[in-house]
């Protein structure tokens, strides 16, 4: 099944301590992206990968470092949360940036930082 | 900096009702326009807009792009208690999509 996965989907961490979110996908897609998604805001871009080692920062990258060694995953690491980066975080992938736009989401995992 | 604007942000109707949502961009290196429906969790795909395909339909929903206007709306007919949800427009560009805050739709039976 064509699916984009993210681990764990649940988390609440405390202040400072360093967490990696995983996101993996299945569809040979070389676009990848993280968004986050806040009450009234909607959903922002973190950071964005068009393919292996080619990564850019997204609108809201603050706070937030990204990788991308291997087609198929994208992780999304908080060096040392502090509470506004509670919210609930989105991995996306499509075939590629520019009409190939039908992006897939992941499920979702919501971040809480005490 | 991209900008993506929805309206209305909310919307209630009787199960029947025919909706019409609003969506505005102003995306540098446009490429499309794409509408999302978002439930409980994950956004789902519902249609993507580009210069070649400016209209779009499926069943009970369908959607237009003007161009000119910088414009696109998605309209619902008949709508059911299952259409109720968030229904978010993205403008695409090359290398990223800006998204609007969403509609939250909800239908009553």
């Amino acid at each position: 099944e064509a699916q984009v996965t993210q681990n764990p989907r649940y988390l609440i961490t405390v202040t400072g301590k360093k967490l990696t979110v995983t996101c993996s996908q299945n569809m040979n897609h070389e676009y990848m992206s993280w968004y986050r998604q806040d009450p009234g805001l909607g959903l922002r871009q973190i950071y964005y990968s068009m393919n292996v080692e080619v990564t850019d920062k997204g609108d809201v990258p603050e706070g937030y470092k990204v990788s991308r060694k291997e087609k198929r995953n994208f992780p999304l690491i908080l060096e040392s949360p502090s509470p506004n980066q509670t919210s609930l975080y989105f991995c996306a992938s499509s075939l590629g940036a520019g009409r190939s736009y039908e992006q897939y989401f992941g499920p979702g995992t919501r971040l809480t930082v005490t | 900096e991209d900008k993506v604007v929805q309206s209305p942000l909310s919307l209630v109707v009787h199960e029947g009702d025919t909706v019409t949502l609003n969506c505005s961009y102003e995306v540098t290196n446009f490429r499309s326009l794409l509408w999302y429906k978002q439930e409980k969790k994950a956004p789902t795909f519902l249609f993507m807009l580009t210069s070649s395909g400016i209209e779009k339909k499926s069943g009970r929903l369908s959607s237009i792009l003007d161009k000119k206007e910088l414009s696109s709306i998605l309209n619902i007919t008949a709508t059911q208690t299952g259409d109720s949800a968030i229904y978010l427009c993205a403008g695409g560009s090359n290398y990223k999509l800006t998204f609007g805050k969403g509609t939250l739709l909800t239908v009553n039976p």
